[in-house]
């Protein structure tokens, strides 16, 4: 079974821009989630979907957003990026079922670097 | 609100001997926990978790944990470590309360193998 895939693993954008991030789930896994890793904030969560829906929401301004496809992959999307964005996106699906006893598989993620 | 400390920010041992990482909680209920590991440039994986029965809770790569409720405390210990073990660990709770996947994390702890 292949695992949580995200695209692309590295990016490089520039202050004022915006960046979309993608994430395809383990198959059959329906809840996907987003998490932010930065050296000082370490591991901050964003929103999780499920169904197409959104069920949970971090405490991260409106530049981020999020939505979930029928086929359960994701997209993430920050707008006018600031510096203090750089991290390490992280996505993270799971069968979205039974809430927090869910297993959460988690993707390489994807290193955004904001000049 | 749920929260999850750990103590130790880098922790260094020598191969093949034992290891323990703490971990404490806060939460006003029985929580749902757990240890994820991290490898550099990768995300995460999960090691154990712990929702309910026994308080000892056995994981891959020879990890376990032990829950004590009275000292909100979650540690994972592994009798002996091995060079591959050379990871950042995180500590993570969630709430039983909720239908979402949302997970809190600690802030991790560095750990390094000394040969």
């Amino acid at each position: 079974k292949a695992g949580v895939t995200q695209t692309p693993r590295y990016l490089i954008k520039t202050r004022g821009q915006q960046v979309t991030l993608s994430c395809s789930p383990i198959s059959g896994h329906r809840s996907v989630s987003w998490y932010q890793q930065t050296p000082g904030q370490g591991l901050q969560f964003l929103f999780e979907y499920f169904s197409e829906t959104q069920r949970n929401k971090g405490n991260f301004p409106g530049r981020f957003s999020g939505r979930q496809f029928s086929n359960s992959r994701s997209e993430m999307n920050v707008s006018t990026l600031e510096l203090g964005d750089s991290a390490l996106y992280l996505c993270a699906s799971s069968k979205g079922t039974s809430g927090s006893t869910d297993t959460q598989y988690f993707g390489p993620g994807t290193r955004l670097t904001v000049l | 609100a749920q929260s999850v400390t750990q103590p130790d920010i880098h922790i260094t041992v020598s191969e093949g001997a034992s290891l323990e990482l703490r971990c404490n909680y806060s939460y006003g209920a029985t929580p749902y926990l757990f240890w994820y590991v991290q490898s550099p440039g990768q995300g995460l994986q999960l090691l154990l978790k712990y929702f309910s029965g026994d308080t000892l809770v056995q994981g891959i790569k020879g990890f376990e944990a032990e829950f004590k409720r009275s000292q909100s405390s979650f540690n994972l210990r592994k009798p002996s470590v091995h060079w591959s073990d050379a990871a950042e660990y995180f500590c993570a709770v969630g709430r039983r309360d909720s239908s979402a996947s949302k997970i809190i994390f600690g802030s991790g702890t560095r750990l390094s193998i000394r040969p």
